[in-house]
């Protein structure tokens, strides 16, 4: 199994609906985070959480928000989606105790707002 | 604030043949970390190879290795013996070693294709 699953791996939406993408691990790892991707622009942080208590706004958090369910599970809400939210989106997870702390992601969830 | 610069936003390989993708950065700091990711088809953002820079050597992993100038602020990746499922594109990433430091910062990418 996965060890960072995102649900669901596409969406499709309407302007104005809400809509919440869902990212859990077993990993174990206390820190989470959500990018969005974007054609020839990389990868963006939009939050990210060290735990459960603890949750940021990355570069580009406006229009979105986060709940940690868990150590486990990090959600990423848009309140209402607009189609310049149309994107690929990432969850990742770090153990933040080795050195390097690198970012493990999730398969992505395409979200396509009409 | 960090920037990284992927200047070749597509490459070919032939099969079995070496290839080398650029990364410079920009940064004023000392201490930081560097990240070659992979996302095929498949759209997995999988990590290929990580790099301190406070390490001379240069990381290896299998066929994939790095040449870290840090002066010149240059990260590149070769990929030696290419194989069909090396086609993906190739993003070249960069984080802070700072206390509290989370953020990884993404170049563009490079899209490389591998010819059978």
């Amino acid at each position: 199994d996965a060890d960072v699953t995102q649900t669901p791996r596409n969406r499709i939406t309407k302007t104005g609906k809400r809509i919440m993408l869902e990212c859990s691990q077993t990993k174990g790892h206390d820190r989470m985070y959500w990018y969005r991707q974007d054609p020839g622009l990389g990868l963006r942080l939009i939050y990210y959480s060290f735990d459960v208590k603890d949750i940021n706004k990355g570069e580009i958090s406006d229009g979105y928000s986060v709940s940690r369910q868990a150590q486990a599970k990090f959600s990423l809400s848009l309140e209402s989606a607009i189609p310049n939210q149309t994107a690929l989106y990432f969850c990742a997870t770090s153990d933040g105790r080795t050195v390097t702390d690198e970012q493990y992601f999730g398969p992505g969830t395409r979200l396509t707002v009409t | 604030a960090q920037t990284v610069t992927q200047s070749q936003p597509e490459m070919s390989v032939q099969e079995a043949e070496t290839v080398t993708l650029s990364c410079t950065y920009d940064t004023s700091e000392s201490d930081y970390y560097l990240f070659w990711y992979k996302q095929p088809p498949s759209r997995q953002m999988i990590l290929v190879i990580r790099q301190e820079a406070y390490k001379q050597q240069n990381a290896t992993e299998n066929r994939f290795s790095v040449n870290f100038q840090k002066a010149a602020k240059s990260f590149s990746l070769k990929i030696s013996d290419s194989q069909l499922g090396d086609a993906a594109m190739y993003f070249c990433a960069y984080r802070s070693a700072g206390a509290g430091s989370y953020q990884l910062t993404f170049g563009k990418g490079t899209k490389l294709s591998v010819i059978p």
